[in-house]
């Protein structure tokens, strides 16, 4: 199975940065994902990593550790549309299933 | 808008029943994703149909069974009812059968009473 763990909430400033950290114990792995959701509405897809390294998406990025069994997605230029909750899942080796963590809520203030 | 739809919105029901939830992938999607998020549980994935075939499964109650038609749109079937059931309802589609990216319809919302 998969233990997925992330912070449940963070706050930071209109123009700041904020880094949302997410860390996994897996029995498989082929894949790290990230999604936004905003509060009501459908998650979107924001990244996905299957290699070590940083995977950049204009604002946002995204980097993955496989030896450590960690990610973080990094918000640049916050903006105040990017109040949500944003979701790390891991894929397992064998099926194409998703694990989601319970999600990090960033709340962006003016 | 993800291209993907769902139907019902909102669906109340009470205990013992049984709903039928519905899914059309974006065009040219092959693969369908069923999750239930809840307040406690957050997102969990249940089940995958691909081209027609069910791919992978998640911790899908006996109660709920889904299948994916020629036209591939999906349907999730949820029977005997129970409060723990209300929850929000998630269907999402992908091009192929990794589903590196899949696209989100807006849910339906199950109330049961």
């Amino acid at each position: 199975g998969q233990n997925i763990d992330q912070p449940t909430e963070m706050t930071a400033t209109e123009g700041a940065i904020v880094q949302i950290n997410c860390t996994y114990q897996t029995s498989g792995f082929n894949g790290l994902f990230w999604y936004q959701q905003h509060a009501g509405e459908a998650p979107t897809f924001l990244s996905y990593n299957v290699l070590d390294g940083l995977e950049e998406k204009g604002r946002f990025s995204s980097f993955l550790s496989r030896s450590k069994g960690y990610s973080y997605l990094l918000l640049k230029e916050l903006q105040m549309k990017d109040s949500a909750s944003y979701l790390c899942a891991v894929r397992g080796y064998n099926d194409y299933k998703l694990s989601f963590g319970a999600g990090t809520t960033v709340t962006v203030r003016a | 808008d993800s291209g993907v739809t769902q139907t019902p919105k909102h669906l109340i029901t009470a205990t013992g029943q049984r709903v039928t939830l519905r899914c059309s992938p974006r065009s040219g999607d092959l693969s369908v994703y069923w999750y239930q998020q809840s307040l406690d549980q957050g997102l969990q994935f249940l089940i995958q149909y691909y081209n027609g075939e069910e791919r992978a499964k998640g911790n899908i109650l006996e109660r709920f069974s889904a299948q994916q038609f020629p036209d591939l749109h999906s349907e999730l079937n949820l029977s005997s009812l129970e409060l723990g059931d209300s929850a929000l309802y998630f269907c999402a589609s992908s091009v192929g059968e990794a589903g590196n990216e899949q696209f989100f319809g807006p849910g339906t919302r199950l109330t049961v009473l």
